[in-house]
């Protein structure tokens, strides 16, 4: 099993680009998460999603939206980026179903934009 | 308003002696508070959680303290070694809220010297 993987692991961008992050998971996880981290800041949710075709809002929002077409896929989407989306972005995915489950988290992807 | 307040930002500890990581958080409705380890370049992995039925969970050398009524739970390492020089974040949520959202600390940057 690989678990959570994440694509690109890196991506330089120009301000006003666009680009769609990937994660996917293989343990047919229902939720997954996408996270960006910060200096200083901690981890902070973006959007999540509980099951195919759901998303939701977590707590940074604005200027991302994701897709959730297929449940072992969740896309993180930039469409005009900004010097302040600049970040490490990690996916999570959790089983559900069941209390106190773990998230497990995918390896990042380093986002730079100029 | 930061829901889960995290202390030390930084902590360096000698080889063989104790760490310990400090949070406290607002919200009465958490009922889940796992930490995170997260080593550089990586996502972050869970280490240990605990629920507020108990006020004690150790797994090896790492020690949950929970104290319900004061809002508060550290984690403890004991023995510390050099391979616990890590990010530790700790977070919590609303297990029956069926998001299974986390909220995390702003994480602490461990350094174990030699």
């Amino acid at each position: 099993n690989a678990g959570v993987t994440q694509t690109p692991k890196f991506r330089v961008l120009k301000t006003g680009q666009s680009m769609t992050l990937l994660c996917a998971q293989d343990m047919n996880h229902e939720y997954m998460y996408w996270y960006r981290q910060d200096p200083g800041m901690g981890l902070r949710l973006i959007h999540y999603s509980v099951g195919e075709g759901t998303t939701a809002k977590g707590e940074v929002p604005d200027g991302y939206n994701v897709s959730r077409l297929k449940k072992q896929n969740f896309l993180l989407g930039l469409e005009s980026a900004a010097p302040s989306q600049t970040s490490v972005y990690f996916c999570a995915s959790l089983s559900g179903g069941a209390a106190y489950n773990e998230q497990f988290f995918g390896p990042g992807t380093r986002l730079t934009v100029l | 308003q930061q829901q889960v307040k995290q202390s030390p930002q930084s902590l360096i500890v000698q080889k063989g002696g104790i760490s310990i990581i400090n949070c406290a958080y607002e919200n009465t409705a958490f009922d889940y508070f796992p930490w995170y380890q997260q080593f550089p370049g990586k996502g972050p992995a869970l280490l240990i959680a605990i629920r507020p039925d108990v006020s004690e969970k150790k797994e090896g050398r790492f020690t949950i303290s929970f104290n319900k009524s004061a809002k508060q739970f550290s984690l403890h390492i004991m023995d510390s070694q050099p391979g616990d020089s890590a990010t530790y974040f700790c977070a919590a949520s609303i297990e029956n809220s069926g998001y299974s959202t986390l909220t995390f600390g702003k994480g602490t940057m461990l350094l174990v010297s030699p």
